[in-house]
């Protein structure tokens, strides 16, 4: 089984700082790791995903996110926000190599963007 | 179509009223997921179908809860004798197989309320 910790429920910054919101993971076995975005009444989309290879992951809007084994993180940063990037972000894991396996989520952190 | 459609986008039922909250994947995705979004509860895996496999109903909190889906495609989830704690957003995604390290989409989700 796997599991997910996002250690931040809300992040406020300001419009132009940089921001990293945090994602911890816990499993028995090797997992691919993805972070989702969601807009305010909107569905889920995907901002990056790691399978294998380079640790440093770039994503859409700016995103990037770094895969760290020895401690069990995917952290997701951007170096300078937007207002419009004010959306809740989630963190989540599937096991690596199956089939019909489904996303585990942790409990999203909402960043905030102030002007 | 372009994208993950699901209907109604909103609905309000009654306690003890059924509901079907219908789910229209993108056109030759064989993985068809559905997932509950509350407060307090994050996302919270609910039932997926590949292809022509037995689906996976580990997910479903009750048995007032079923899904189905007909010739490969459109998904209904309904739920008998709705209770408000089954008040949330149900969010249908899909994606090209079951293979975990596969992008799934998600579509903008229907909101339950039960008053």
């Amino acid at each position: 089984a796997q599991s997910v910790t996002q250690l931040d429920s809300q992040v406020p910054v300001f419009e132009e700082a940089p921001v990293e919101l945090r994602c911890n993971y816990s499993s028995s076995v090797s997992v691919y790791l993805f972070w989702y975005v969601q807009y305010p009444n909107q569905g889920l989309q995907l901002l990056l995903k790691y399978l294998s290879g380079s640790t440093l992951v770039k994503g859409i809007n700016g995103f990037e996110a770094e895969f760290n084994k020895s401690q069990t993180s995917f952290h997701l940063r951007k170096p300078s926000v937007h207002i419009s990037d004010t959306a809740e972000y989630f963190c989540a894991v599937s096991p690596y190599g199956t089939s019909g396996s489904r996303l585990t989520f942790g409990e999203g952190t909402q960043l905030t963007v102030n002007p | 179509g372009a994208g993950v459609s699901q209907s109604p986008s909103n609905k309000v039922t009654e306690k003890g009223k059924d509901v079907e909250l219908r789910c229209d994947p993108i056109s030759g995705h064989t993985a068809l997921y559905w997932y509950r979004q509350s407060l307090g509860q994050g996302l919270e895996f609910l039932i997926y179908f590949q292809g022509n496999s037995a689906p996976d109903k580990s997910g479903l909190p009750s048995d007032r809860f079923s899904a189905e889906r007909t010739g490969g495609s459109v998904s209904t989830l309904t739920i008998q004798r709705t209770q408000q704690e089954d008040s949330a957003v149900y969010l249908c995604a899909s994606s090209g197989d079951g293979n975990s390290g596969n992008t799934i989409y998600f579509g903008e989700g229907s909101w339950l309320t039960v008053v």
